[in-house]
């Protein structure tokens, strides 16, 4: 069964602290696409990356940074120096052979000034 | 640039009320189409898909349907609300795949929320 486990619900953190939001996922599928959305308080998913299971080189743009390990099935999103703007909930999908996306359940992250 | 618009922003209705909500995406063709609805603090449930004008999957069964009378419409419907089916209704877009590599990225419309009351 295809399936996206973010276990972290709520994080809370003060400006300026490092904070990684986990993502697992569960596919048979050799080939699959990981994706991470961040969903404001204005209710947009605003979409940040898509990555394919055949490239496992980390990302970096900005402040964001993903560890994808297929050995752990885990694509983990972390934030640097997080801000107030950072608040959020951020979800982790996965897509296989079809369009469809399957969410995580997402986890809120309070950026506390 | 392509964008993906929804209406209406919010709605309260009573039970056993019609629904229509309406996504209309702009800057592109032939696009796949997707709704979803979030209950609150809980995640996204695809409701329905469609590939192409009159083609709509259905996901989940309920008293929800879907059209898409044009390329770049795709309406949400119902004859009668219940109260669960109050709710954060996203529409969402994706290029339509040619080929055989993987699913497009999609991208979502501002939502609307809906409240039965």
């Amino acid at each position: 069964a295809q399936k996206v486990t973010q276990a972290q619900t709520e994080i809370s953190v003060v400006e300026k602290e490092d904070v990684t939001l986990d993502c697992v996922y569960e596919t048979r599928d050799t080939t699959y696409y990981l994706f991470w959305y961040k969903q404001p308080p204005s209710g947009e998913l605003v979409f940040l990356i898509r990555r394919n299971s055949f490239d496992e080189q980390n990302e970096i743009s900005g402040r964001y940074s993903w560890n994808f390990q297929k050995s752990t099935s885990s694509f983990n999103f972390t934030i640097t120096a997080s801000q107030v703007v950072d608040s959020a909930v951020y979800f982790c999908a996965l897509s296989y052979n079809t369009d469809k996306l399957i969410f995580g359940t997402g986890t809120r992250l309070q950026v506390f000034p | 640039s392509q964008t993906i618009h929804q209406w209406p922003a919010t709605l309260v209705q009573p039970v056993g009320s019609p629904l229509s909500l309406e996504c209309t995406v702009e800057g592109t063709s032939n696009p796949n189409l997707y709704w979803y609805r979030q209950a609150a603090g809980r995640g996204l449930q695809l409701l329905f898909y469609s590939v192409g004008i009159g083609q709509i999957s259905s996901e989940v069964p309920q008293n929800l349907s879907a059209s898409r009378p044009q390329d770049r419409q795709f309406i949400l419907s119902s004859k009668k609300l219940l109260l669960s089916d109050s709710g954060f209704y996203l529409c969402a877009w994706s290029v339509r795949r040619t080929s055989r590599r993987g699913p497009d990225t999609q991208y979502f419309g501002p939502g609307t929320r809906l409240t039965v009351l």
